[in-house]
């Protein structure tokens, strides 16, 4: 079955370690989005990629950075992680925007939660 | 400022009764409307999307547009303890392929 995948689904880090996170996707979806979800809050967007065109949304801190080597994969690296990134982190993608197809439909891994001790 | 507003309940539901969500957006060109369903310490999963006024209905689930008023509903008949969850509302931005994202409304099946 065609899907997003994340690993790990469980991360727990020291505070100020570095950390990644990984997804996969089996969809050959164009968009691929990172999200950081806190409890009871709405998914809050990091940035997204358009094929290789980064896109950081303008509130994103620093210390997040992410990667897209191929249209599979996609990495969010957390550089010096604080109390205040635990978090779940979810991935999402989308087809492509300009396919006579499109929704916006947004399709989701099961997200990896972070835990910062 | 666009924005996507959705009461955080909880709202309590007596099982087998029809469950309401309400969902109300700022921007009057939104053209289409997202409805997910998100288990506790889980991801958000796509149950509905409508972009006509109207009703759309799949399964026990209809989604309600009504584009002059600015709002969408989610009706969820015959309300089962498994539909427990919270429900968000999202919108697409015109200018791009991103969502607004309400956020959300925790919904409880009453066995």
């Amino acid at each position: 079955d065609a899907m997003v995948i994340q690993n790990p689904r469980y991360q727990v880090t020291q505070f100020g370690k570095p950390v990644t996170l990984s997804c996969s996707q089996t969809l050959n979806h164009n968009v691929m989005y990172w999200y950081q979800q806190k409890s009871s809050q709405a998914p809050k967007l990091l940035f997204h990629y358009y094929d290789k065109d980064f896109n950081n949304e303008a509130d994103t801190p620093d210390n997040f950075q992410s990667r897209r080597p191929n249209t599979s994969f996609c990495f969010l690296d957390i550089r010096s992680p604080g109390l205040g990134d635990a978090a779940m982190y979810l991935c999402a993608t989308s087809r492509d925007p300009t396919s006579a197809t499109f929704t916006d439909t947004q399709y989701f891994g099961p997200g990896t939660r972070l835990t910062v001790l | 400022q666009k924005e996507v507003e959705q009461n955080s309940g909880p709202l309590s539901v007596p099982e087998g009764a029809i469950a309401s969500l309400n969902c109300t957006y700022s921007d009057r060109g939104s053209q289409s409307f997202f409805w997910y369903r998100q288990y506790s310490g889980k991801s958000p999963e796509l149950i509905m999307f409508i972009y006509s006024n109207g009703d759309k209905e799949d399964g026990r689930f209809t989604a309600q547009l009504n584009k002059a008023s600015q709002y969408v509903s989610l009706l969820i008949r015959d309300s089962q303890p498994s539909d427990s969850a919270t429900y968000l509302c999202a919108v697409p931005m015109d200018s791009n392929y991103q969502l607004i994202w309400g956020a959300g409304t925790k919904l409880i099946i009453k066995p």
